[in-house]
């Protein structure tokens, strides 16, 4: 069965402390490994789509990597509106996204 | 910016009512979704359509569950007979292409709550 696995659960950042995401995945014949950022209560926001082992994608503070096994989502130096639930999905065929539980992240001041 | 946009934000209904979820997606895209997420849980899929026809779905939409392009713009989820365990948030979500790398693009839900 695919699966999808984030860790850690939840990740509680100073303002300007770097820290990484994880997010490992066991599918047949990956499609593309995607990360959405949600806000809580709201619908997830398209951040990255990354295709192949060492393929990397950047956006502001954030930085999307991917092996054969598993996708790091590294934020530099947060700040407090990097604050949110940071999600991992895999295409496991032409229609269908399974996502990860999520990365809960809180920036303090 | 494009956006996929759902409505209503929040629906109350009673157990054994029926409900339709509306969305309006992109509208160069052409493939759309359905995903939902039950408070604390990972985001699901439900079902996929292309071309007035559903290209997947998954083992939660069951007979209850019926979508609809009924005109240009829209995409619904009629839900029959609602049951408690129904309670959650419904995402409608849309892309211009399917198959490798597929970007999709969520609404910002509809909280379905089922009394």
């Amino acid at each position: 069965e695919d699966q999808v696995t984030q860790s850690p659960e939840a990740l509680r950042l100073q303002e300007g402390e770097s820290s990484s995401l994880n997010c490992s995945y066991t599918v047949s014949g990956l499609r593309g490994l995607f990360w959405y950022r949600q806000d809580p209560g709201k619908g997830p926001e398209f951040l990255f789509t990354l295709y192949s082992a060492g393929e990397e994608k950047e956006k502001e503070r954030l930085k999307a990597t991917l092996t054969k096994k598993e996708s790091f989502l590294h934020i530099t130096a947060p700040k407090p509106e990097d604050s949110a639930t940071y999600l991992c999905a895999v295409q496991v065929n032409d229609y269908k996204l399974s996502f990860g539980a999520g990365t809960t992240v809180t920036v303090r001041a | 910016e494009p956006e996929v946009t759902q409505t209503p934000s929040h629906q109350v209904t009673q157990m054994g009512q029926e409900v339709i979820l509306r969305c309006v997606p992109i509208s160069n895209h052409l493939y759309f979704y359905w995903y939902r997420q039950i408070l604390g849980q990972k985001v699901e899929f439900l079902v996929s359509f292309y071309n007035n026809e559903i290209s997947e779905k998954s083992e939660i939409f069951d007979d209850q569950f019926s979508v609809e392009r009924p005109d240009g713009s829209n995409f619904t989820l009629k839900i029959r007979s609602t049951k408690l365990e129904d309670s959650a948030m419904y995402f409608c979500a849309s892309s211009e292409v399917f198959g490798y790398g597929t970007e999709a693009f969520f609404g910002q839900g509809t909280r379905l709550t089922v009394v």
